[in-house]
């Protein structure tokens, strides 16, 4: 079957940075992508990784390991709008979404 | 530009009865999408539309039907509500149908069935 794994819950402090990271076991591999969810709001897409290495949009960073399996995304000087849900979506060989249940970020001052 | 609306905004329906979401894009998008979202699950697929005149079942289509007379509307359709489909859902629309495109959302609709 195929699967996404991400943790539930984490906390982090306002200033700090925070690594979420997203696993994967699906049936192919055609990219990746991270999106941001503020509660009762919309998914809205953040980053899209589909080689190897890191790629950095100002205070968000995507990481990507296709031999591992392994995706994370960094989000420096924590700021308390960064409190959302952050989802991991897989692109399957057959071009399908694959969705992980997303992880709630709690920013505490 | 509004991007994509979806009406209505939350409702609440008594079980048996049958019930249209309405989705709009204004992004000439080809590829359109319905997804429910439940607690502690992803993103579930419903329904897709690559193109108007087209549709395709996704992972979760039991009890929903959709249709795409042109390229900015895609209604859902529940024939006959039932308490588990009470849920959150989203449509979503992609100007590829290729899958590695950006999806973009609506703002969801909060659907209750008792």
């Amino acid at each position: 079957g195929q699967n996404i794994d991400q943790p539930t819950e984490m906390t982090a402090t306002e200033g700090a940075i925070v690594q979420i990271n997203c696993t994967y076991q699906t049936s192919g591999f055609n990219g990746l992508f991270w999106y941001q969810q503020h509660a009762g709001e919309a998914p809205t897409f953040l980053s899209y990784n589909v080689l190897d290495g890191l790629e950095e949009k100002g205070r968000f960073s995507s990481f990507l390991s296709r031999s591992k399996g392994y995706s994370y995304l960094l989000l420096k000087e924590l700021q308390m709008k960064d409190s959302a849900s952050y989802l991991c979506a897989v692109v399957d060989s057959n071009y399908q979404l694959i969705w992980g249940a997303g992880t709630k970020l709690i920013i505490k001052p | 530009i509004a991007g994509i609306t979806q009406a209505p905004t939350s409702q609440i329906l008594a079980a048996g009865r049958r019930m249209t979401l309405r989705c709009t894009q204004d992004m000439r998008h080809n590829a359109m999408y319905w997804y429910r979202q439940d607690l502690g699950l992803g993103l579930r697929l419903i329904h897709y539309s690559n193109t108007a005149g087209t549709t395709g079942k996704g992972e979760v289509p039991d009890g929903y039907s959709v249709s795409r007379a042109n390229t900015d509307d895609f209604p859902l359709t529940l024939a006959s509500a039932v308490p588990s489909q009470t849920s959150v859902y989203f449509c979503a629309s992609s100007a590829a149908t290729s899958g590695t495109d950006t999806q973009y959302f609506g703002p969801g609709t909060r659907l209750t069935v008792l």
